[in-house]
This record gives structure tokens, sequence and C-alpha cells, in this order.
């Protein structure tokens, strides 16, 4: 199975701040790299596949990149309403498999 | 635009079975695939297998695979997934989720608002 790694496991930020999320595959993936958001208590949500792409609907300060092994997320200035849990899912192959998950808090 | 309803609560004893419903609606049930996502109190997600609505074919994890059974009713434009043998590491919130092609590859689009199963003696 493909291991995928998130960093950090959580991080402060203040309303308005770059944040950078970061996720390495244990193998190379190419571009096939989604991101979801969670909020507490509810699914996940689609905001980023084929690494870069950004899902109908998600505010363009939202923004992916990177291919083999080492990916990013970056969200340009973070906003109250992005408080969640973020993780990254691979799908080269199977079984999917995700991040264990970045807590963005509020700092 | 579409919408996937998942059934209520379920409390199990260890040993037994359950069946989680996911009910899709707004789109062609059969044009795509369905996922099962779980996750447990506290933890990530965990991806348990998925079933192509047009074909059936499927593919489970591993760690589950003698013990889940995915299947899709085309007609009530129903997925299901029946999990046996139930043990106190099962409890978890269980989501269902749309597959959907984007760019040469997959994603989870349209999830369903989950399922707490709880294993409890």
């Amino acid at each position: 199975d493909i291991q995928m790694t998130q960093t950090p496991s959580s991080l402060s930020a203040s309303v308005g701040d770059r944040v950078i999320i970061t996720c390495r595959a244990s193998q190379h993936i190419s571009r096939y790299l989604n991101w979801y958001q969670q909020k507490s208590g509810r699914a996940p949500k689609l905001l980023i596949y084929a690494a870069s792409s950004l899902q109908s609907g998600v505010p363009s300060r939202f923004s992916g990149s990177g291919s083999g092994t080492e990916f990013t997320l970056t969200i340009s200035s973070l906003q109250p309403e992005d408080f969640a849990t973020y993780y990254c899912q691979q799908s080269y192959n199977t079984p999917r498999t995700f991040g264990q998950g970045t807590k963005v808090e509020i700092k | 635009q579409g919408q996937l309803v998942q059934s209520g609560t379920e409390v199990k004893k260890p040993g037994a079975s359950v069946r989680v419903s996911c009910k899709a609606s707004g789109y062609t049930f059969i044009t795509y695939g369905i996922i099962w996502v779980r996750q447990a109190p506290g933890q990530g997600l965990e991806w348990l297998g998925w079933i192509s609505a047009y074909n059936g074919n499927r593919k489970y994890a591993e760690k589950i695979q003698d013990r889940v059974t995915m299947t899709t009713d085309t007609s009530t434009t129903t997925a299901y997934m029946d999990l046996r043998s139930l043990r106190s590491d099962d409890t978890a919130v269980y989501y269902c989720a749309r597959v959907v092609s984007l760019s040469g590859t997959d994603a989870f689009d349209i999830w369903g608002q989950g399922t707490m199963v709880a294993v409890s003696s």
C-alpha cells in the first residue's frame, strides 16, 4: 500500500495568514493526488484533484502543487471558515490511501 | 448536483452484522462508482472499498475483505455495505462517496452525511 504522510499534523494560524501543508507519498504517484477539507462532525469535501485542479465552487485562495512524491496545499489568506482538518489522498492505485490529516486551528 | 443520503446510527454487539445504506439522487446512478470510507473516533480516513454502480465490479481493502460485501440496487439507486463479525475496533462513522473521473484520475466529489456504527457489549 502507498503510505501518505502529511506535515505538520497540526498548526495554529491567524486569519489572513498563508498556510502550507505538505503531503509525501511513499512511492511515485505522478499527479494522482487529491485534497479534502473536513470540518468537525461533517463529511469531507473535495478541494483539489489531480494535484492542482480546483474543484468547482472552491475559493481560489486554495491551491495545490507537486508531482511524483511531494505535494503541497496552500491557503493564500486563511479565512475563519477554513479552520478544519485537511487530508491528502492518492488515486494512483488501490487501495486508495489518505494522509493522517493536518488540523488547522485558530491562533 | 447530486446527493447521497445514508441510513441512521447503528448500535451492535460484537459478532453481529450491520448494513449501511446510501441512497443516491440528482445524478445518473450507474454512471459513477461508490466508495466506502470509515473514520474511527478522533482518527483519520480509511478507504474500505469501491463498487461500480454500472456492472457491480468491486475491490475491497485487504484488512476487511473477508467480512465486507458491497452491493448496489440500480432500481432504487442505493448502495449498501454489509459488515459481518463486528468487533469493537469497527466502531466508526462510515461514509459513502461518489467516485468521479477528473483529468485522467478519480476523486470523491459527493459524500453522504455519515453513519455512526457503534460496537459494544
